[in-house]
């Protein structure tokens, strides 16, 4: 079963707009990450945030952790065509296992 | 490093027959991960192996279903037999850590169909 839920499930904006996307999860957490996904590739991994920070910034991302809600957010400021892709939360569970939620699709209109 | 590298790429087959999906993982990676992707489902890890020992198989969907690693460099999962519910894209994945050291490095998948 899926440890994250992320919302919305998609998302299309305007190029330089800045897109928002949140995560919530079940049980207490290690470290959540957040990956994306382009159509007809793999994962690739955007950042990690662990249980005892709140916020962490890598470039253009933005990832919050709220744990007492269970819940992330990510927000891509300025966003560009090439981010258009699926983002998915993952969390980690017992045992070195990484849930991933149902992603959220993002387009980026030009 | 060339990444976590997988084949195919792509496989078509029909009911009955047998897929063997291979990977091969970043060397020095001690974590490798099995998962699998529909829309209906999402992202489920089917098994996952550490220093090349299976340590969870609970997300193998049914017997018909077995994953392998017999050493470091080199795993496989085979369905045998294969049926129209198992289409889907298998991810494998390699770590050097697992989930609670960091990210994982994902391959590009291998999309099945089976007719």
């Amino acid at each position: 079963s899926q440890q994250g839920e992320e919302d919305p499930q998609a998302l299309s904006i305007q190029e330089g707009e800045n897109a928002t996307m949140n995560c919530s999860y079940k049980t207490s957490i290690n470290n959540l990450q957040w990956y994306r996904q382009n159509s007809g590739r793999g994962l690739v991994h955007l950042i990690l945030i662990r249980s005892n920070e709140r916020e962490k910034h890598s470039g253009r991302l933005r990832v919050t952790l709220d744990t007492s809600k269970k819940s992330s957010s990510l927000l891509i400021t300025a966003s560009r065509a090439a981010d258009t892709a699926s983002y998915f939360c993952a969390s980690d569970m017992v045992d070195y296992k990484l849930s991933f939620g149902a992603g959220t699709t993002v387009t980026v209109r030009a | 490093d060339a990444g976590v590298i997988q084949s195919p790429r792509h496989e078509v087959t029909e009911m009955g027959q047998e897929v063997t999906l291979r990977c091969k993982p970043i060397s020095g990676h001690d974590y490798l991960f099995w998962y699998r992707q529909t829309m209906m489902r999402g992202l489920e890890l089917l098994i996952y192996f550490n220093n090349n020992v299976p340590i969870d198989d609970s997300g193998m969907p049914e017997d018909r279903f077995s994953a392998k690693m017999p050493n470091a460099s080199f795993s496989t999962l085979k369905i045998q037999p294969s049926e129209p519910r198992d289409s889907a894209v298998y991810f494998c994945a390699s770590s050097p850590q697992g989930a609670l050291g960091g990210e994982l490095f994902f391959g590009e998948g291998s999309r099945l169909t089976v007719l």
